[in-house]
């Protein structure tokens, strides 16, 4: 299994309500990151976690919020966004080591809010 | 700081022309060098990599070579197909400590490829 499963795909959200989206891999891999993406630019890195412990937040808002309950999940809870928020997050997962730096992507979750 | 810096696009060419998307960095100490490519809808996959400077990095008939001198990671290829369209990412890492996956981008150059 050499996948990197994001649910739900597409998330439509006003900006006072709560979602969360999901990330999961079963590759043993013990880092795991999320990217914002928007239109037509390169992915963003907001948080990277290494076994489980946020190693990296880039300076994201708090109405971001991640979360690992394991070593194979990883979600980001959304409160209170912007329309400026609307974007394609991305999930990533790797070996946190030197010797293999490729990172694995979801589909990404592609949302929107009103 | 780090950078990297692709050539503007879009790219458009016709099925079997040849490719090459130039990319150039800026990094301090030896980083790592990537290609990601996103085809439509999908999230990236590791097109090649290469890791240290000489290394030629290649896959589905895509290469690029590391050139320390010139501080560049030009991807080729030498006949497109229209499978090939796709937005292409060139991207770098400095390995070690917390900074393992933390890439930075290029801005992407599009690429479609017509019959």
């Amino acid at each position: 299994d050499t996948e990197v499963t994001q649910t739900p795909k597409h998330l439509v959200m006003g900006m006072t309500n709560k979602k969360s989206l999901k990330c999961e891999q079963h590759m043993g891999h013990r880092a795991m990151y999320w990217y914002k993406q928007k239109a037509k630019k390169p992915p963003e890195l907001m948080f990277v976690y290494s076994y489980e412990k946020l190693s990296i937040n880039e300076s994201v808002p708090s109405r971001f919020s991640p979360e690992c309950p394991n070593s194979s999940l990883l979600n980001l809870h959304l409160h209170a966004l912007q329309p400026e928020d609307s974007a394609l997050y991305l999930c990533a997962s790797s070996r946190p080591d030197r010797e293999n730096e490729k990172l694995f992507f979801g589909s990404g979750t592609q949302l929107s809010v009103l | 700081g780090n950078s990297v810096t692709q050539m503007e696009g879009p790219v458009t060419l016709s099925e079997e022309a040849f490719l090459t998307i130039n990319c150039t960095y800026t990094a301090t100490g030896y980083p790592s060098l990537f290609w990601y490519v996103q085809y439509p809808g999908e999230g990236l996959q590791l097109l090649l990599k290469a890791t240290k400077a000489d290394d030629k990095g290649s896959n589905k008939g895509f290469e690029a070579t590391y050139r320390k001198e010139t501080t560049s990671f030009h991807l080729e290829k030498g006949s497109v197909q229209v499978s090939d369209s796709a937005v292409y990412f060139c991207a770098l890492s400095r390995p070690g400590g917390t900074s393992y996956g933390k890439l930075t981008f290029g801005q992407g150059t599009i690429l479609t490829v017509h019959p």
